[in-house]
């Protein structure tokens, strides 16, 4: 059964920082990786999502890798912001692509001004 | 263009009653699914639809939960016999076609049972 793990559960950093957050999976047999961004009481944005062929993708501060042999994600994101402060989720889709997205409990950030 | 929506945003109810919950995805897309998310959790997988019928409801945990989406489009999440440990996020998520590379989730519900 698919397990996807994040690490840290939480963390703080001061505005202007560079951070890293880590996503890993148990079983490399993925259809494609996402990473979503929750805000306190809302639902879930779409930031990136990395093909199982592709290593990373971009947008704007944000740069998400995939090891898909090692089972690892990371999330960067350059010049850290308060408006950056949010649960951030990492989930993976399975080989054959109809499958549900399997989820973990995510890095809570929080960017201090 | 709508994105998805869920009704209502917010439901408390009492232990042991019955409570439907509401999806209306983005117009034209096929797949639709159902995931449910516990206070510091990700969300968990109940059911998926494509089209009208239930292609996988092996995250729905017992038969209390039950989920129809009758013409294709909106669906509904019924609970029966609602138990404090229901209370939860319910999110609906929508993709434009099977196999389809992203899903776009609705604001949730979230449901309380006293």
């Amino acid at each position: 059964k698919q397990e996807v793990t994040q690490i840290p559960a939480a963390l703080s950093v001061p505005e202007g920082e560079n951070l890293v957050l880590n996503c890993s999976f148990t079983d490399s047999a993925i259809y494609n990786l996402q990473w979503f961004r929750q805000d306190p009481g809302k639902g879930l944005t779409s930031l990136l999502l990395i093909q199982s062929s592709q290593r990373e993708q971009t947008s704007g501060r944000l740069n998400a890798s995939l090891d898909k042999s090692s089972g690892r994600s990371t999330l960067y994101i350059a010049a850290s912001q308060p408006g950056d402060s949010a649960t951030y989720l990492c989930a993976v889709r399975e080989l054959s692509g109809n499958t549900p997205l399997v989820f973990g409990k995510g890095t809570r950030l929080s960017v201090i001004a | 263009g709508a994105g998805v929506s869920q009704t209502p945003s917010n439901k408390v109810t009492e232990k042991g009653k019955y409570v439907e919950l509401r999806c209306d995805p983005i117009s034209g897309h096929t797949a639709l699914y159902w995931y449910r998310q516990s206070l510091g959790q990700g969300p968990e997988f109940l059911i998926y639809f494509q089209g009208t019928g239930a292609a996988d409801d092996s995250g729905l945990p017992n038969d209390r939960f039950f989920a129809v989406r009758p013409e294709g489009s909106v669906s509904t999440l019924k609970i029966q016999r609602t138990e404090r440990g229901d209370s939860a996020v319910y999110l609906c998520a929508s993709s434009l076609r099977p196999g389809s590379n992203e899903q776009f989730f609705g604001p949730g519900t979230r449901l309380t049972v006293l």
